[in-house]
C-alpha cells in the first residue's frame, strides 16, 4: 500500500468552524491532491500540488484553501465550513508525470 | 474542462460472466487510469495506460486514444470484484478527471 495517511479520519464540526484535514505521505511523492466525492458526482478535483509551495485549483476549489510546505504534508483547510461541504475528502499522490495516482483512506467530513 | 462519460451507471452480473465498461472522453489526454472503489470506500489504482492494452489476472484495459474511449474487460467476474470502477483521463498539469463511474454487482 502506498504510504498515505488522512487525518482525522472522521469529523463533525458546526456550520461557520474552521476546519484543516492533513495528508501525510511516506513515498517522497511530487504530487498530490485532494478529491471529495458526493453521490451522483464521482470523484471532483479541490486542489492540488506539483511541489513545495506550488499549488493550483481544481473544479471545485470555492471554499477551500491548501498548503503544502513539506514534501510529505499537505493540508486541506475549510476557512468557514458549511454543510454544502459535508462530504468524503479523499488525498491522492503520484511520483511524478506520467505514474499511477494512489489514494489515501479519505475523511468523512459532516458539517451540521 | 474535459468531459468524461462511463456506461453502463449500473450493471449486475452473476458470478462467472465477462463484461465491458466503457469511458468516453471529450479531449486529447496524456494518458488514462482505472481505479476500483471497494465497498468499504478505497480507492485502488487498476491501470496505468496512455494507449494500447494491458492485463492483469482476470482484467484488462484498452485505451485507443486516437478516438478518445478507454474499454476495461472483467472476465469471469467474482463477489469481490463488486464496486465501483472509475476512469480518469489526466490533461496537461496532471490533473485527472474522473467519470461518475459504473457500479458493478457480482451475485453469487
Amino acid at each position: 500500500d502506498a504510504g498515505i495517511t488522512q487525518s482525522p479520519r472522521h469529523k463533525v464540526t458546526e456550520t461557520g468552524t474552521p476546519v484543516t484535514l492533513r495528508c501525510h505521505q511516506t513515498e517522497n511523492h511530487r504530487y498530490m491532491y485532494w478529491y471529495r466525492q458526493d453521490p451522483g458526482h464521482g470523484l471532483r478535483l479541490i486542489h492540488y500540488s506539483y511541489g513545495v509551495k506550488d499549488t493550483d485549483k481544481g473544479e471545485v476549489s470555492d471554499g477551500y484553501s491548501v498548503s503544502r510546505s513539506k514534501t510529505e504534508d499537505f493540508l486541506l483547510t475549510l476557512e468557514s465550513a458549511t454543510s454544502s461541504q459535508t462530504s468524503v475528502y479523499f488525498c491522492a499522490i503520484k511520483e511524478g508525470y506520467g505514474s499511477p495516482l494512489h489514494f489515501g483512506n479519505g475523511t468523512r467530513l459532516t458539517v451540521t | 474542462g474535459i468531459q468524461v462519460e462511463q456506461s453502463p451507471p449500473d450493471l449486475i452480473l452473476q458470478e462467472g460472466a465477462n463484461s465491458t465498461l466503457r469511458c468516453n472522453f471529450s479531449d486529447s489526454v496524456n494518458n488514462l487510469q482505472w481505479f476500483h472503489q471497494n465497498p468499504w470506500g478505497q480507492l485502488i489504482n487498476l491501470f496505468y495506460i496512455p494507449s494500447g492494452t494491458k492485463q492483469n489476472g482476470r482484467l484488462s484495459a484498452t485505451t485507443v486514444a486516437t478516438e478518445r474511449y478507454s474499454l476495461l474487460y472483467i472476465s469471469s467476474s467474482q463477489t469481490t470484484d463488486s464496486g465501483v470502477y472509475f476512469c480518469a483521463p489526466e490533461t496537461s498539469g496532471s490533473r485527472l478527471t474522473f467519470g461518475e463511474g459504473t457500479q458493478l454487482t457480482v451475485n453469487p
